[in-house]
């Protein structure tokens, strides 16, 4: 069974510059998440889909990110302007369950982003 | 969500038994206990979740106390390739929210 997949793994550009990462969970999977890890802390919800639609997006600062899930299937999340604490690396994830779903969650590689 | 206390870090040695600890006093009687683990440089990986019985499968074992108050991850016989940070999380209804884990190193 394939994974969920994540691109581009590195990303590097100046502050006040744009970038847009790209998720596809894996098939049949409702829901998606996205989480932001800095260096040494825990993995952070920025976003939750169920579906094509958004669940929670409490902590996603919506004056620089956005993120959308077109048909309920691949994720991009965009970043602009990146400022240079957005230095961090960004990790999908998909879960088969709906949102009161008690399963396991299943993690991307991540793709890391340094801004300059 | 309920706030969870784990060891910043543990030591172990190879072949032998680990137990990871985890208070999470303020669990509500719902949520679900969740153990993911992330090796370094990868996304975090699932390990076992319960509610109120011992759980176990391939990859370890959880033993939650009968107040839910904690719990307790149990690696059998430590390898290497165990070293990484394990999260202990109460999910609360859909969400998964990651704390700082405890560092477990292995020695060969």
């Amino acid at each position: 069974e394939a994974g969920v997949a994540q691109s581009p793994r590195y990303k590097i550009i100046e502050k006040r510059q744009s970038v847009a990462f790209w998720c596809n969970p894996i098939s049949g999977h409702a829901t998606l998440y996205w989480y932001q890890q800095i260096l040494g802390q825990g993995p952070k919800l920025l976003i939750q889909f169920q579906n094509n639609g958004v669940v929670d997006d409490s902590q996603l600062p919506k004056d620089r990110f956005s993120a959308e899930r077109l048909k309920g299937v691949d994720s991009t999340l965009k970043i602009q302007p990146a400022k240079l604490e957005d230095s961090a690396v960004y990790l999908c994830a998909s879960s088969l369950e709906g949102t009161r779903g008690t399963g396991e969650l299943f993690f991307g590689e991540g793709s890391r982003l340094t801004v300059l | 969500d309920a706030k969870t206390t784990q060891p910043n870090s543990m030591e172990s040695n190879e072949e032998e038994p680990v137990h990871l600890p985890c208070n999470h006093s303020t669990i509500s009687g719902t949520d679900y206990i969740h153990w993911y683990r992330q090796l370094p440089s990868q996304g975090p990986e699932y390990v076992i979740h319960g509610l109120t019985s011992n759980v176990n499968n391939r990859m370890a074992s959880l033993a939650i106390a009968e107040d839910r108050k904690s719990s307790t991850l149990i690696l059998h016989r430590a390898t290497l390739r165990d070293a990484a940070v394990y999260y202990c999380i109460p999910r609360s209804n859909y969400k998964l929210t990651f704390g700082k884990g405890t560092l477990l190193t292995v020695n060969p």
